[in-house]
């Protein structure tokens, strides 16, 4: 079984500061990443894909490293809004086969 | 934009009923998966469809079935619905192509009594 962990958290984070936290992955021939977001009794929803060493957009910044099998998430500057359960999922086969989710990591930005 | 929508936000059954939770996507996606969500353990796919009338196992499928009649809906059947199986229910569907991002429904939480 293919296994993807998070630390569940939670984190605690001044508005403003920048956070960090990892994903680890144990197939070493996963190609795709990816970074959701899900609010309390929402769906989850894609914030960033990640197919090489890394990917930014805004304040967020995903990166791969495959050499030690972990994707990490960045955020800067973080908002009240982005208090959420981030979640790193990984394909768990072919194409049509679905995603592998992590348990999921609960942020919480404090004013 | 793509919308996955699902019959019910919320559903209670009892012990024992065949319990139907139905998936539709907008998008003419190839690929259709039904995922369910428990604290502590995340997400975990269930089943999923690559085509019409093709259905796969996923990590979880005991206690399951689905079906794909038409591409752009796919149920999950609870053939005999257990309290173990009281759990948000996500239905999810991408198209066939290289990507592997999953667009997802707004969730059904099934409370079974």
């Amino acid at each position: 079984r293919k296994e993807v962990e998070q630390d569940p958290g939670p984190f605690n984070v001044p508005e403003g500061a920048t956070v960090a936290f990892n994903c680890t992955y144990s197939n070493s021939a996963s190609q795709s990443f990816f970074w959701y977001r899900q609010d309390c009794r929402k769906e989850p929803k894609l914030l960033m894909s990640v197919y090489s060493s890394g990917n930014e957009d805004g304040r967020f910044t995903a990166q791969l490293n495959r050499a030690s099998q972990y994707i990490s998430l960045l955020i800067r500057d973080s908002k009240l809004s982005d208090s959420a359960t981030y979640l790193c999922g990984t394909e768990r086969g072919g194409g049509a086969d679905g995603l592998t989710f992590g348990k999921g990591t609960h942020l919480i930005i404090q004013p | 934009d793509v919308k996955v929508t699902q019959s019910s936000r919320y559903l209670v059954k009892r012990t024992g009923e065949k319990v139907f939770l139905e998936c539709v996507q907008d998008m003419d996606h190839e690929n259709m998966f039904w995922y369910r969500q428990d604290p502590g353990l995340g997400l975990r796919l269930i089943y999923f469809s690559y085509d019409v009338k093709m259905k796969e196992k996923g990590d979880i499928p005991e206690g399951y079935s689905v079906s794909r009649e038409k591409k752009e809906r796919f149920s999950l059947i609870l053939e005999s619905a257990s309290t173990n199986q009281t759990s948000m229910y996500l239905c999810a569907s991408n198209p066939r192509s290289a990507s592997y991002e999953q667009y997802f429904g707004p969730g059904t939480r099934l409370t079974v009594t």
